[in-house]
This record gives C-alpha cells, sequence and structure tokens, in this order.
C-alpha cells in the first residue's frame, strides 16, 4: 500500500515569495491533514479536511496561509507571501473515517521550507 | 485546551540498556493518547496509542507505555534499546471525539550509544 506522498521535499524561497506544497493522501482516507514543525518543536495542526469539507482551521495563518482539497483527494497548501518564521517543515497526514471517528494518522516525509 | 509535557529534551542511554521516556498531559476531559517516532528526514510513524481498556499497551518494535490516570502521565518504555531505536519519539493527545486533533509535545530525542 503507498503510503502519503508530498512534494517537494525542500524548498528555498526568499521572504515575500509564493510556495505551494502538494500532498497527495492514502487511497481511500478520508481525512487529511497540514502541520507545522518548526525546528525543536512537536508538530502543530494547521487544517484539517473532512473529504474536501475544513473540519478545523483555527491555527492557519489565514492571511497569509491558504489550502484546498479539491475533488476530496489532493490537497495543496500555499503560503503567499512567506516570511521567515514560516521556515519549518509542513506535514501532510492522511486517515480513515470509520463509524463517526478518525482513525490512526499517517505522516508523509514532510516539505522542509527555508525562507531567506 | 489539551496540552502535552516532554520532560526530556534528550534521553542519552547505551545499547542493551532499559529506557523510559516521560510524557505528562493536561485535560479535563478524557483524551486518546499516543506515541509517535521519527527517524531522520522521515515522517510520524505510529509506535502506540491509548484509547480505553488496558492501562499497559504494547507497540511496535517492542515499546510498551502505561496510562496513569491519577498522575496523567503515558510513559514510554523499552527493556533493552538497539542503535536503530535513536530518533525523535513524540507523545499526543486528542480528544476522545470524532476528529482526531492532535496535540504534540515537543520530543524526545533518543540517542542510543554503543
Amino acid at each position: 500500500e503507498a503510503g502519503v506522498a508530498q512534494s517537494p521535499r525542500y524548498k528555498i524561497i526568499e521572504k515575500r515569495q509564493s510556495v505551494a506544497f502538494w500532498c497527495n493522501p492514502i487511497s481511500g482516507h478520508a481525512t487529511l491533514y497540514w502541520y507545522q514543525q518548526i525546528l525543536g518543536q512537536g508538530p502543530k495542526l494547521l487544517i484539517q479536511f473532512q473529504n474536501n469539507g475544513v473540519v478545523d482551521d483555527s491555527q492557519l495563518p489565514k492571511d497569509r496561509f491558504s489550502a484546498e482539497r479539491l475533488k476530496g483527494v489532493d490537497s495543496t497548501l500555499k503560503i503567499q507571501p512567506a516570511k521567515l518564521e514560516d521556515s519549518a517543515v509542513y506535514l501532510c497526514a492522511s486517515s480513515l473515517f470509520l463509524a463517526g471517528v478518525a482513525d490512526t494518522q499517517y505522516f508523509g516525509p514532510g516539505t522542509r521550507l527555508t525562507v531567506l | 485546551a489539551q496540552s502535552v509535557t516532554q520532560l526530556d529534551s534528550q534521553v542519552p542511554v547505551f545499547e542493551e540498556a532499559p529506557v523510559e521516556l516521560r510524557c505528562n498531559y493536561s485535560s479535563s476531559v478524557s483524551v486518546y493518547l499516543f506515541w509517535y517516532v521519527q527517524y531522520p528526514n522521515q515522517g510520524l510513524q505510529l509506535l502506540l496509542k491509548y484509547l480505553s481498556g488496558s492501562t499497559l499497551v504494547k507497540g511496535i518494535n517492542g515499546f510498551e507505555a502505561e496510562f496513569n490516570k491519577s498522575q496523567t502521565s503515558f510513559h514510554l518504555r523499552k527493556p533493552s534499546v538497539h542503535i536503530s531505536d535513536t530518533a525523535e519519539y513524540f507523545c499526543a493527545v486528542s480528544l476522545n471525539t470524532g476528529f482526531q486533533k492532535l496535540v504534540f509535545g515537543t520530543g524526545t530525542r533518543l540517542l542510543v550509544s554503543p
């Protein structure tokens, strides 16, 4: 079974530029998550989708971050414009949703973003 | 709101020695508890989880954890570590409701030396 795929694996940009990350979840997983992991910290949930609807985006900086999950499969996370403090690893995860409960989250390898 | 405290940022240990990684959580309602492992340049992998029932939970790679409600702890243990266990370990908590929003601790780096 293929895991969660993410691209690119690494990205270096200048501040104020834009960047986008892509995630392909495990086939059949209705729930998709984007996390931000700053160096030395644990992952922090940015946004959670259930199919193509947003369940929780309370910690997403909406003035610069946006995310979408068209057709309830792939997802993209965009930052525009980027700031130095956005340097982090962006992790995508997915899980099944069975009988009203989200199951174990499976994580992709992440995208390491460096903002100069 | 829930929170997780991992008391040790780094734990050095010799190969074949036992290890315990500590995790304490804070929540006013019932929660689920998790331990994840992160190897260098990889995503997180679930080691084990506590949802309900027996307080001693066994996971992959010989790890186990014990849920202690009175002490609000969920410490991770392994009786004999290997070099390959060197990694970052994260404790996480979520409410026991449908949408599993994980709140992670800051992580503990386990360093196993020969």
